[in-house]
């Protein structure tokens, strides 16, 4: 099983600011099959990257990803107040699918 | 617009079973690959379960490995999850979500979750 740890925990932010999240495999990943999901508050999670760097339809160009082999990350150029929210990444390189821990990013 | 909207959850006591069904809506769901998440209380995302266009194409998480059978009818345009053996570990938010194509790959689109409650 692929084990992903995303970091750090929390990240503690203003609007306004950069943000920066990491995940890390514990065994090199197609970046194809490297995801990231957004959930806010009381909602489901939301696709926001797919293949490593590529922004799901709808999804503002403040959020980039990057990242190949082990090591993943997740930019939110300029936080909008809507942005505070859990990340998480995801492998589907294969089974079975997981999922990293999380990153909280919230108001500062 | 796509839709996915489940339901069958509840309490059960440890031991007991449970099947939880997914209604889909807003694409040719044959077509697609489902899944199932879960997310335990105030904890973060497990993958659970997938399935393919074929039945035959079935993968799951190694929590639920066993006790676990996702299955589709496309007629019906549902996916369900039976769930058998029930853990108080497997109490969470479980989410119906579709494959962006055949998968197993990312989901893009989710429900909004029917909870599952295993205590005695």
């Amino acid at each position: 099983e692929v084990v992903l740890t995303q970091s750090p925990g929390t990240l503690s932010l203003s609007p306004g600011e950069r943000a920066t999240l990491s995940c890390r495999a514990s065994q090199s990943v197609s970046s194809s099959h490297l995801v990231w999901y957004q959930q806010r508050p009381g909602q489901a999670p939301r696709l926001l990257i797919y293949g490593a760097s590529s922004r799901a339809p709808g999804i503002p160009d403040r959020f980039s990803g990057s990242g190949s082999g082990t090591d993943f990350s997740l930019t939110i150029s300029r936080l909008e107040p809507e942005d505070f929210a859990v990340y998480y990444c995801q492998q589907y390189h294969s089974a079975p699918l997981t999922f990293g821990g999380g990153t909280q990013v919230e108001l500062k | 617009q796509v839709q996915l909207v489940e339901s069958g959850g509840g309490v059960v006591q440890p031991g007991g079973s449970l099947r939880l069904s997914c209604a889909a809506s807003g694409f040719i769901f044959s077509d697609y690959g489902m899944h199932w998440v879960r997310q335990a209380p105030g904890k973060g995302l497990e993958w659970v379960a997938f399935i393919g266009l074929d039945e035959n194409d079935r993968y799951y998480g190694d929590s639920v490995k066993g006790r676990f059978t996702i299955s589709r009818e496309n007629s019906k345009n549902k996916v369900s999850l039976q769930m058998n053996s029930l853990r108080v570990e497997d109490t969470a938010l479980y989410y119906c979500a579709k494959d962006f194509f055949v998968g197993p790959g990312e989901q893009e689109s989710w429900g909004q979750g029917t909870l599952v409650s295993v205590s005695s």
